[in-house]
């Protein structure tokens, strides 16, 4: 079964803080991609990455930031959290052509 | 740009049949994706569609008709347990990215 480790469930931070949430995929698995979810929103892509150390912007990618050392671990970093970026982050893997799946996710609240 | 619609809530009763509709309008597509959201866990691969007809798997079905932006997911003999959030999701053609529906809340009661 494929597993896909998010480091925290619920995380509180405050503003103007770094933020780095990690995720860890067990499959060897080249793409890895970052989510936020928000009511009424639904699920939006904030950074993706095909290999390691490359990366590609999503649809929200302003506040945020992402490093892929090693193709295991994939890390989200707000660089100065703001109350705006209260959210449930979602972590993915997936190979080409195959279904994503999922962390668990981590809550964050920026207060 | 990639746009996808599914209605926001449906009600069901155990034991009942439920359709959830997905219609979209995209620059790309490579394929669809059903996925199931229980309130406060990760979204769970359900069915995936590249090409026109129905996909069976068990008791979840879904069908996909590229000419006109419409896939459905089909839930039969619905138990307590299907009471979920619904996403629908399009792939791109190019780093297999997916752009998700807002999704469909189904409540199923007794």
């Amino acid at each position: 079964d494929v597993k896909v480790t998010q480091s925290s469930r619920y995380l509180v931070k405050r503003t103007g803080e770094k933020v780095f949430l990690e995720c860890v995929q067990d499959m060897d698995h080249e793409n890895m991609f970052w989510y936020r979810q928000d009511p009424g929103l639904g699920l939006r892509l904030i950074y993706f990455s095909y290999d390691v150390k490359m990366k590609e912007k999503g649809d929200i990618p302003e506040g945020y930031s992402v490093s892929r050392e090693k193709k295991e671990r994939f890390s989200l970093i707000l660089e100065s959290a703001s109350t705006n970026q209260t959210s449930m982050y979602l972590c993915a893997e997936g190979e080409f052509g195959q279904p994503q799946h999922f962390g668990d996710g981590t809550r964050l609240s920026i207060l | 740009g990639q746009n996808i619609d599914q209605p926001t809530e449906m009600t069901a009763t155990e034991g009942a049949i439920v359709q959830i509709n997905c219609t979209y309008q995209t620059s790309g597509f490579n394929g669809l994706f059903w996925y199931q959201q229980h309130a406060g866990e990760a979204p769970t691969f359900l069915s995936y569609n590249v090409l026109d007809g129905l996909e069976e798997k068990g008791r979840f079905s879904s069908f996909l008709s590229r000419s006109k932006g419409y896939s459905y997911l089909l839930l039969k003999e619905l138990q307590m347990k299907d009471s979920a959030s619904y996403l629908c999701a399009v792939r791109d053609e190019g780093y297999s990215t997916l752009t998700f529906g807002k999704g469909t809340m189904l409540l199923v009661s007794p």
